[in-house]
């Protein structure tokens, strides 16, 4: 069965900082991968998605996520943080769409 | 496009009441599906739908009736409210189960007392 684990539940970054969520998948075949951000009270928005090809990924806002297939990651960076980043952010695999759990990142001033 | 619509945002039920949440999308997409979401446990796959007629159960679908007579419409149903399905609640589309986006609703918060 698929399963997603975000090993992290919360992170608290200095704004400017540079970021990285974890995210570690299992499935059985080349997994479809994507990270959302859900802004507090917000729906989910979709940052970025791997199907195939180049490990490294571009998202919206300044987002990017390398697949790695041998440490079965999909690890989420941005370069420097903006206090408007703070939110939940969930890796999420396919079929079906299973979600991690989340992690809520704190951005500090 | 209005995407994924969901209704209500917010309801309270007392417990053993029952209560539909609507959702609808106009993307013509054939799959559908519903989660809950919870502190520290994410998003959790309630019922999904590949298409008109066909739904079948997630992880977590006991309390939970589900149908789907049109593409674009997804109810879920409460049969008999109880504490444990206070949650927000989330719609998703997409236009097949596996490598394409999923487009959310806004949710609906849902408080059993």
């Amino acid at each position: 069965a698929q399963s997603v684990t975000q090993p992290d539940i919360h992170i608290t970054v200095s704004e400017g900082a540079s970021l990285e969520l974890r995210c570690n998948y299992s499935y059985g075949a080349t997994p479809y991968l994507f990270w959302y951000v859900q802004s507090p009270g917000q729906g989910l928005q979709l940052l970025l998605k791997y199907f195939s090809g180049d490990t490294l990924v571009q998202g919206i806002k300044g987002f990017e996520a390398e697949f790695k297939r041998s440490q079965s990651s999909f690890n989420l960076r941005k370069p420097s943080v903006h206090w408007s980043d703070a939110a939940e952010y969930f890796c999420a695999v396919v079929n079906k769409l299973v979600f991690g759990a989340g992690t809520i990142l704190r951005v500090k001033s | 496009n209005a995407g994924v619509t969901q209704t209500p945002k917010f309801q309270v039920l007392k417990t053993g009441q029952s209560m539909t949440l609507q959702c609808a999308q106009d993307m013509n997409h054939e799959y559908m599906s519903w989660y809950r979401q919870d502190p520290g446990m994410g998003l959790r796959l309630i019922h999904y739908s590949v298409g008109a007629g066909i739904t079948d159960q997630g992880e977590v679908p006991n309390g939970y009736n589900v149908s789907r007579s049109t593409t674009e419409d997804f109810p879920l149903r409460l049969l008999s409210a109880a504490p444990s399905q206070t949650s927000v609640y989330f719609c998703a589309s997409s236009y097949s189960s596996s490598n394409t986006e999923a487009f959310f609703g806004q949710g609906t918060r849902l408080t059993v007392v």
